[in-house]
């Protein structure tokens, strides 16, 4: 009954490759994120969708791409991993933007 | 750029002392929300203030806001070894898209 699940939970990998990361909520929310959290714990919006349409979508290469089949998915693509992509990202939800629920995040290593 | 500046980056005390940390953003904000991060884990929403409100409680947490300084704070009282984790403010700016911009977050370590 968890509300907010990304899988995998670790993601290894080489240089090069391409990765998908999934996240799935049960809350009937209409929105969903992705967030970026770096070595240092600094966290930073990369997607926002609602009701499967992209609404924010900031500076991020676009090797990265989000993809919602539904209001209750939101899953990230990344192209071509670079060793600067080695981070934890996580996926939330709202109803509106005030209370956002975080999934516990995937962490991506590469090698 | 990054909306919050928190201080202090890590802080650490004694289990059933008062842990004060402090968050500054840069524009005008419609409302300040903290979330606590537990290691290896998701954020997960603690309190919300308005722009309109000073302060806040919530059991033990009490949060206040001066938007004449752009600086809020978070009073976690009589604190517990539970309460180790990594603090974050988040502000959603006046006027912006649906964006919540978080702070640098300030580490707290409750020793037992």
């Amino acid at each position: 009954d968890t509300a907010v699940s990304q899988t995998p939970k670790y993601l290894v990998t080489q240089m090069g490759n391409d990765k998908s990361i999934k996240c799935e909520q049960n809350l009937g929310h209409d929105t969903m994120y992705w967030y970026k959290q770096d070595s240092k714990k600094f966290l930073k919006i990369m997607f926002s969708y609602n009701n499967k349409e992209l609404i924010i979508n900031e500076t991020v290469p676009n090797r990265f791409s989000p993809k919602s089949p539904d209001k209750a998915h939101l899953n990230l693509h990344i192209n071509s991993l670079e060793l600067g992509d080695s981070a934890v990202y996580f996926c939330a939800s709202s109803q509106d933007v005030l209370r956002q629920f975080f999934g516990p995040g995937t962490r991506l290593t590469v090698l | 750029s990054q909306q919050g500046e928190e201080d202090p980056q890590a802080l650490s005390i004694q289990e059933g002392e008062n842990a004060t940390m402090n968050c500054s953003y840069k524009t005008s904000i419609n409302n300040l929300q903290w979330y606590r991060q537990n290691s290896g884990r998701g954020l997960v929403h603690l309190i919300l203030i308005r722009s309109n409100e000073r302060e806040k409680h919530s059991g033990r947490l009490r949060v206040t806001l001066d938007t004449s300084k752009k600086s809020s704070s978070l009073l976690i009282t009589a604190s517990r070894a539970a309460d180790t984790a990594s603090y974050f403010c988040a502000s959603i700016s006046s006027g912006s898209a649906r964006q919540l911009t978080f702070g640098s977050g300030t580490q707290l370590t409750v020793l037992p």
